[in-house]
């Protein structure tokens, strides 16, 4: 249980365009779900924590119109990367925590999507 | 800004060697959870410690977490190839909606 899966795993766009991100529960409702980017060589670094049905809390420093998050369902959470540029190139991680049998405090994580800017 | 700092930050070693990674933050955590990550993945928990000076194994791995919850350690005995990776640490506090604060990990490498 507790399976969390991401769309694309890999995806290469031109500079100025946008593109989506998504991230499911497959097995269980994520009252919660975050996302982090990570840098070649690097640690995670939270971008932002989303609730279903609110608005996302961003982390300082991360632009909230540039980095678009929806969490509009209890299994699905999007991330849109607006009129992105080569800089913006990462590898985006969902994380999901839960109810319903899964501990709260444990969050799952997706297998990640990698983010080329060209 | 609670920071959690890892040592070595890069380790390679060979097959059958023992190696410890080190976390240490200047902030107390409720618990504390130690990630390993290969390339292209994302992270897969290994274990979580709750209790001030908790230990922890999992078959050739152990884990501790200081008495003040505010450090923890791995210990690999006798690594293989398979151990290779990302290791992280990530601290949690409950009272900040369940965010992890990652630690700036520790990459290791063993070879045959």
């Amino acid at each position: 249980g507790a399976v969390v899966s991401q769309h694309p795993s890999w995806v290469i766009c031109k500079s100025g365009t946008s593109v989506k991100i998504e991230c499911r529960s497959l097995d269980f409702q994520a009252t919660t779900m975050f996302w982090y980017r990570q840098f070649p060589k690097q640690s995670l670094m939270l971008m932002a924590t989303s609730n279903e049905g609110s608005k996302a809390t961003y982390e300082q420093g991360v632009e909230k119109d540039k980095f678009l998050i929806n969490h509009a369902s209890l299994t699905l959470s999007t991330l849109t990367v607006t009129s992105a540029h080569p800089e913006d190139s990462s590898f985006y991680i969902c994380s999901a925590s839960g109810s319903a049998g899964f501990s709260s405090d444990e969050q799952y994580f997706g297998p990640g999507t990698r983010l080329t800017v060209t | 800004t609670q920071l959690l700092e890892q040592s070595p930050q890069f380790l390679s070693i060979q097959e059958g060697e023992n190696l410890t990674v080190y976390c240490n933050s200047s902030s107390v955590f409720s618990s504390l959870q130690w990630y390993r990550q290969e390339p292209g993945e994302g992270p897969v928990l290994l274990v979580t410690v709750v209790t001030g000076g908790e230990v922890k194994k999992l078959k050739r791995l152990t884990f501790q977490f200081g008495d003040a919850r505010k450090d923890s350690s791995l210990h690999i005995t006798a690594a293989q190839p398979g151990d290779t990776g990302l290791y992280l640490c990530a601290g949690l506090n409950t009272g900040t909606a369940s965010k992890l604060t990652f630690g700036t990990g520790t990459r290791l490498q063993v070879t045959l």
